[in-house]
């Protein structure tokens, strides 16, 4: 009875390269959040998917940030020509039902762009 | 433009006594509310919820206040151990309006034994 699976945990890219962070939800849930913390901050929303479609995506950059839910596999958040800024944790969760119920959080991807 | 607030960035508190922990928030839609604890290197844990319908919810050791008039909700822990030190995030959501969960930047949480 896995949580939520996170990887890598650790993921270091220099500037300019691709972020692919990955979530697995836990068994039966069908919906995923992500959320970015930086230093010193809370956890800041950025996108929430259902199997094979975005929700709400209100808190993503506009660019070089996309993610995917698909319908066999993990979700993705993938960074693109990652730049120091985006050196964060970045943590997602996963939920049984459309909100009104706890979210199960991921250890997380501690991303370190030098 | 902050939705949910905690405007203690840190809090100590002897074991065995109380702790309470204070979020305020400014959306009128939001009617769920949830207290996570994380460590640090770890997700956070999900501890406690509450529904707007409700103005109390109780959990062992953990129980939640909700003020609507006030847009206000606490966290009491009690009695309070060493080993519930860890940061403490107030979530809100609006399940009306499709909105995830928003998160305060928390408060540390240290009981000293």
């Amino acid at each position: 009875n896995a949580g939520v699976m996170q990887n890598p945990r650790h993921l270091v890219r220099r500037r300019g390269q691709e972020a692919r962070l990955r979530c697995s939800p836990m068994k039966g849930h069908s919906h995923v959040y992500w959320y970015r913390q930086l230093p010193e901050e809370g956890l800041k929303f950025m996108v929430y998917l259902q199997k094979e479609n975005i929700i709400d995506e209100s808190g993503m950059p506009k660019e070089r940030f996309s993610a995917e839910f698909p319908k066999e596999g993990p979700s993705i958040l993938r960074i693109q020509q990652v730049v120091r800024g985006d050196s964060a944790a970045y943590f997602c969760a996963s939920s049984s039902q459309a909100l009104n119920t706890e979210a199960f959080f991921g250890q997380g991807t501690r991303l370190t762009v030098v | 433009d902050q939705q949910v607030k905690q405007n203690s960035p840190s809090l100590s508190v002897q074991e065995g006594r109380i702790s309470i922990l204070n979020c305020d928030y400014t959306n009128s839609m939001f009617d769920y509310f949830l207290w996570y604890k994380k460590y640090p290197a770890e997700g956070p844990t999900f501890l406690i919820s509450i529904s707007s319908i409700k103005d109390k919810n109780e959990d062992g050791r953990f129980t939640v206040f909700l003020n609507k008039s006030a847009k206000h909700l606490s966290l009491h822990i009690v009695p309070s151990q060493p080993g519930d030190s860890a940061v403490y995030f107030c979530a809100a959501s609006a399940f009306k309006a499709g909105t995830a969960l928003i998160f305060g930047k928390g408060t540390t949480l240290s009981v000293s034994s």
